[in-house]
């Protein structure tokens, strides 16, 4: 079956560590997105890429670096210079065209101690 | 910029009632409108779309009007049910051009009561 999958569910680092967060679609999708989700504040977005090797940041991009060397793959890399990185991180992917929606992951919770 | 407002939760429900999430968007051009919904824990979901003026996207019960004379896509259903409990977002695609960035609204909590 198509989809997007985010790995791990949970994660747990201890402060000051660096940690990667995996996604993968087969969609066949061009763009892919992550985005970061706290209480009461929806979906703020980090980076995008609409294509393999190019990226684009986000609202809230620093602290965070990504990659996208592959189209399948878009991993998120939370550095030790986010201040609060403890979050539910969701990774999305679309094709290409104004109308087409995005199929989003089952989100990494992180939690930083 | 783009910009989604939608309305401010919690919205607590008896089941069967009728449900209203409004959604007003800022956009220049000529966007696609889509509901999203997301569950306890898990990632957002399609709820329906419109991807023109005066187009009804619909879906288990639910319906949105793309109104451009009003720029709003409000959601409505007319009989809720326990399980549509969840958080609901309101969202555009950039009117095109090379730019992929999606906009969300903040989201709304909905509870419905047995």
């Amino acid at each position: 079956d198509g989809g997007i999958t985010q790995s791990p569910k949970y994660l747990f680092r201890k402060e000051g560590q660096n940690v990667t967060l995996s996604c993968e679609q087969n969609l066949n999708h061009d763009a892919m997105y992550w985005y970061r989700q706290d209480p009461g504040q929806g979906l703020r977005l980090i980076y995008y890429s609409q294509i393999v090797n190019d990226f684009q940041k986000g609202d809230i991009a620093e602290g965070y670096s990504v990659s996208r060397e592959k189209k399948e793959s878009f991993p998120l890399t939370v550095t030790s210079a986010q201040k609060n990185p403890t979050a539910f991180y969701l990774c999305a992917s679309r094709p290409t065209g104004k109308s087409t929606e995005a199929f989003f992951g089952q989100g990494t919770r992180l939690t930083v101690v | 910029g783009n910009s989604v407002t939608q309305m401010e939760g919690p919205v607590t429900l008896s089941e069967e009632a009728f449900l209203t999430i409004n959604c007003t968007y800022t956009a220049t051009g000529y966007p696609s409108l889509f509901w999203y919904v997301q569950y306890p824990g898990e990632g957002l979901q399609l709820l329906l779309k419109a991807t023109k003026a005066d187009d009804k996207g619909s879906n288990k019960g639910f319906e949105a009007t793309y109104r451009k004379e009003t720029t709003s896509f409000h959601l409505e259903k007319g009989s809720v049910q326990v399980s549509d409990s969840a958080v609901y977002f309101c969202a555009l695609n950039d009117s095109g051009g090379s730019n992929y960035k999606l906009t969300f609204g903040k989201g709304t909590l909905l509870t419905v009561n047995p």
